[in-house]
């Protein structure tokens, strides 16, 4: 079982849709957890990172659920510079602090 | 905010060749850097954490020898690949983490990668 699974979709969806991600986490000691996003060809950017009680910046709201170790992603409104690749992080620091990666959901915004 | 540079940021080279890439953090000291790889559709998976002064630490499955880690410096780590073949070529992200940072806060810096394809 891979440490951070997402949905690898693609998601296709117009201009002005909300669409959501989700990401589950194997490892109960993670203890931060964020969402990178990551265009073609280039290196992952930090997109925000995700606190227990929920946080929203902009279009952009993250949530987290310790128990069900799940993390989520909204965006409302899309744009077409949404399209690209967003990675569900997690750090754990009995792993020594590393950053563990999932797959990737890719988003696809349409006009 | 902190800068990570890499070089090359391409390169393209024949089977059997080493090939040495270097990631410096441009603004800040780097206690502990991250090498990585990502493979088309494939998410990053970390080859190897070094810290400054001291031997690198592989992840599973990653061949220490092939994979040659400096960090001789707070500013510059290099990633060598001995030997590179066809199934080396891959993007590969390095990353700094600040000698400073509070736990929960993501203090970790990526470079902008180095896309290697071997022949």
């Amino acid at each position: 079982r891979k440490e951070v699974e997402q949905d690898p979709g693609p998601f296709n969806v117009p201009e002005g849709a909300t669409v959501a991600f989700n990401c589950t986490y194997s490892n109960s000691a993670s203890q931060s957890f964020f969402w990178y996003r990551q265009d073609c060809r280039k290196e992952p950017k930090l997109l925000m990172s995700v606190y227990s009680s929920g946080n929203e910046d902009g279009r952009f709201t993250a949530q987290l659920n310790r128990a069900s170790q799940y993390i989520s992603l909204l965006i409302r409104d899309s744009k077409l510079s949404d399209s690209a690749t967003y990675l569900c992080v997690v750090r754990a620091y009995n792993q020594g602090g590393k950053l563990i990666f999932g797959q990737g959901t890719e988003l696809s915004v349409k006009p | 905010g902190a800068v990570v540079s890499q070089h090359p940021s391409w390169v393209i080279c024949k089977s059997g060749t080493s090939v040495k890439i270097e990631c410096r953090s441009l603004d800040f000291q780097a206690t502990t850097m991250f090498w990585y790889r990502q493979f088309p559709k494939q998410s990053l998976m970390l080859m190897a954490t070094s810290n400054e002064g001291s031997k690198a630490t592989y992840e599973q499955g990653v061949e220490k020898d092939k994979f040659l880690i400096n960090h001789a410096s707070l500013t510059l780590s290099t990633l060598t690949v001995t030997s590179a073949h066809p199934e080396d070529s891959s993007f590969y992200i390095c990353s700094a983490r600040t000698a400073t940072g509070t736990r929960g806060t993501d203090t970790q810096y990526f470079g902008p990668g180095t896309r290697l394809t071997v022949l």
